[in-house]
């Protein structure tokens, strides 16, 4: 059963404007959620991350919001950078379970010049 | 190049033979982890260590797949007898550990095996 879903498989976006990647989780035990991106080929690269005790996280141009209550939480990128196309996995992972990551299926963002 | 780094890259094989992978994490990393990719879909658990005892396995980890971190620095990853649906990219991905809580765990470039 997937815990972790990214029901946009795709998203396109121009250059400047903001991107928004959602994710849904099931698991109410997920305590840490983590964004990575992922280029053709090479493994997931760890973009930003977020603990059950916030619910917003900022790093530069990347935004991670949780909100706990609906168990969502989105990405946001802002401004849009054709460099930032790839592929973006939401994970979640509880303490319990060593911290072992549940990934969604991925989105993948295409940002147009 | 301290990152995470997993060899070989690619690996062709037949069904039935055997193949190993191996791992080497960011050295201060104690925790080590093993993934596998395949198309359309994200990373999956199979098991994870922390230095050489290897705490949780997926049952996604058939008895036809083992993994080994015997002094708590590289990992193996063997499966024997392979199958066509054993075709994937296997990832392995390290983080440090420290009991004070969650950091997020560093990936390697992965490995993909094709078995024809």
């Amino acid at each position: 059963d997937q815990q972790v879903k990214q029901n946009s498989p795709s998203l396109s976006v121009q250059e400047g404007r903001i991107s928004i990647l959602n994710c849904d989780y099931t698991n109410s035990m997920f305590d840490y959620f983590l964004w990575y991106k992922k280029y053709p080929a090479e493994g997931p690269t760890f973009l930003i991350s977020i603990s059950s005790i916030k619910d917003k996280n900022e790093d530069g141009r990347f935004t991670v919001f949780l909100n706990k209550s609906a168990k969502h939480l989105s990405l946001h990128i802002v401004p849009s950078q054709p460099g930032d196309s790839a592929v973006y996995f939401c994970a979640a992972s509880a303490s319990r379970s060593g911290y072992a990551l549940n990934f969604g299926k991925g989105t993948s963002l295409l940002v147009t010049p | 190049d301290t990152g995470v780094s997993q060899d070989p890259r690619h690996k062709i094989t037949k069904r039935g033979q055997n193949v190993t992978f191996r791992c080497d994490p960011i050295s201060e990393h104690n925790r080590l982890y093993w993934y596998r990719q395949t198309l359309g879909q994200g990373p999956e658990f199979l098991t994870y260590f922390q230095n050489e005892a290897q705490l949780e396995k997926s049952r996604l980890l058939s008895d036809r797949f083992s993994a080994e971190r015997p002094k708590g620095s590289f990992s193996t990853l063997e499966i024997q007898r392979t199958e066509q649906g054993d075709s994937a990219m296997y990832l392995c991905a390290s983080s440090p550990w420290t009991g004070g809580g969650q950091t997020e765990a560093f990936f390697g470039q992965g490995t993909r095996l094709t078995v024809v």
